[in-house]
């Protein structure tokens, strides 16, 4: 079945540092990927989504290339912010009965001022 | 909008104990979805439904039962409750035009001891 792998946290970096977290993936074909973000005591929010290779999603000053030659699909920002702070989810699509999603683990970045 | 809507917040159980997580959209989402979040696993789907009355099973279902009278109301419930679903409980939904895009509850913390 699909999977996803991520990179363990938890990332710390200080204000205004680059950002890399590695995200791969197993699946039949070439499933639609997406990054969502979870704040401290809220749900998860949609971050970014790419849905064929090679394309690039963007948000917020992050983004991710659809890589179907590595399966992976690593998230990038060239300077965080404290308000970056929080876990952050790498998806695919579960199966092809509605948008249920398979997660990566997570990886928890804290951003110091 | 309310948008996900879930109930109670916090919840404790004792091992044996029924109870129902409930769940409502007001964005007229054909798909619903249920996921508990552990440490270190990411979210982990238990259940979905495509539309009322349609459910189906997710990665881990064991433990759970769902059903989907109404387009808005998608509830949880735990029969006999035990220590190992001691988790967060996410309900989410989306919509068919929406690929991947799911909107998230704040979340349920159930303890069972």
């Amino acid at each position: 079945g699909n999977s996803v792998t991520q990179m363990e946290g938890p990332v710390t970096l200080s204000e205004e540092a680059f950002l890399t977290i590695n995200c791969t993936y197993t699946a039949t074909g070439y499933p639609s990927l997406f990054w969502y973000v979870q704040y401290p005591g809220e749900g998860l929010q949609l971050l970014l989504k790419a849905t064929k290779a090679d394309d690039k999603g963007s948000n917020k000053g992050f983004e991710a290339t659809y890589r179907k030659e590595t399966t992976s699909f690593h998230l990038e920002k060239g300077s965080v912010q404290v308000s970056d702070s929080a876990v952050y989810f790498c998806a695919l699509i579960y199966n092809n009965a509605g948008n249920m999603l398979t997660f990566g683990g997570g990886t928890r970045l804290m951003v110091k001022p | 909008n309310a948008g996900v809507t879930q109930t109670p917040k916090f919840q404790v159980l004792k091992t044996g104990q029924s109870m129902t997580l409930q769940c409502a959209q007001d964005m007229n989402h054909e798909y619903m979805s249920w996921y508990r979040q552990d440490p270190g696993m990411g979210l982990r789907l238990i259940h979905y439904s495509v539309g009322a009355g349609i459910t189906d099973q997710g990665e881990v279902p064991n433990g759970y039962n769902v059903s989907r009278s109404t387009t808005e109301d998608f509830p949880l419930r735990l029969l006999s409750a035990a220590p190992s679903q001691t988790s967060v409980y996410f309900c989410a939904s989306s919509s068919p035009k929406g690929l991947g895009e799911q909107y998230f509850g704040p979340g349920t913390r159930l303890t069972v001891t």
